[in-house]
């Protein structure tokens, strides 16, 4: 079955850049999402990149997709106090229906 | 911009009692979905709905769970009888369609903390 794994901590410092890495075992994925959760709130969509895609940049963010070791990272560039939240990665699995597996999140702490 | 609501936003009930979570998924949306979190764990998928149907469910989503779309606007998740291990976050979401590039992509409520005590 599908899983996706994540490192469960990131400290950075403001200004850097953070990148936060993920991996899933499923290689018929077909999309491949990011998600921020801040405190209290819900999941609010980050970005996403298709399987045939290597690489996606939106803005502050690039989306690096590596198939043959099925890894997938997200970088924020100057990272901001505000960037501190929990990110989660997901995929959708082609054959597996419309719903989205996350993995275990990780916590990025952006300190001053 | 659009977006998924939520009611209520935390709901606290009696082991045994019967919860119904509310959500209004983005207007021109067609699929829907309900997803949960219990605390410190992964977001689960429970299930996702389509013209008045149920498309998937996971093994969460037995006998004690249903899902109704009971007018234009809403859409809702009943737990029946409630245990303690039902508490957790429940998420909804909805997308414009099931597969087709961009428009599959799931946008999800701020969710409704539930807990059974």
């Amino acid at each position: 079955g599908e899983d996706v794994e994540q490192s469960l901590f990131l400290s950075v410092r403001e200004g850097d850049s953070s990148v936060i890495n993920c991996t899933y075992t499923d290689s018929s994925s077909t999309y491949l999402y990011w998600y921020k959760q801040e405190p209290g709130a819900g999941l609010q969509l980050l970005t996403y990149i298709f399987s045939n895609m290597d690489m996606k940049q939106d803005q502050r963010l690039t989306v690096l997709l590596n198939k043959k070791d099925k890894h997938l990272s997200l970088r924020i560039a100057d990272t901001q106090t505000g960037d501190s939240a929990i990110y989660f990665c997901a995929e959708k699995v082609a054959g597996g229906g419309n719903k989205l597996t996350f993995g275990t999140g990780t916590q990025l702490k952006v300190e001053l | 911009e659009p977006e998924v609501t939520q009611t209520p936003s935390h709901q606290v009930t009696q082991m045994g009692q019967e919860v119904i979570l509310r959500c209004v998924p983005i207007s021109n949306h067609l699929y829907f979905y309900w997803y949960r979190q219990i605390l410190g764990q992964k977001v689960e998928f429970l299930v996702s709905f389509y013209n008045n149907e149920i498309s998937e469910k996971s093994e969460i989503f037995d006998d004690q769970f249903s899902v109704e779309r009971p007018d234009g606007s809403n859409f809702t998740l009943k737990i029946r009888s409630t245990k303690l291990e039902d508490s957790a976050m429940y998420f909804c979401a909805s997308s414009a369609t099931y597969s087709g590039g961009a428009q599959e992509t799931q946008y999800f409520g701020p969710g409704t903390r539930l807990l059974v005590l």
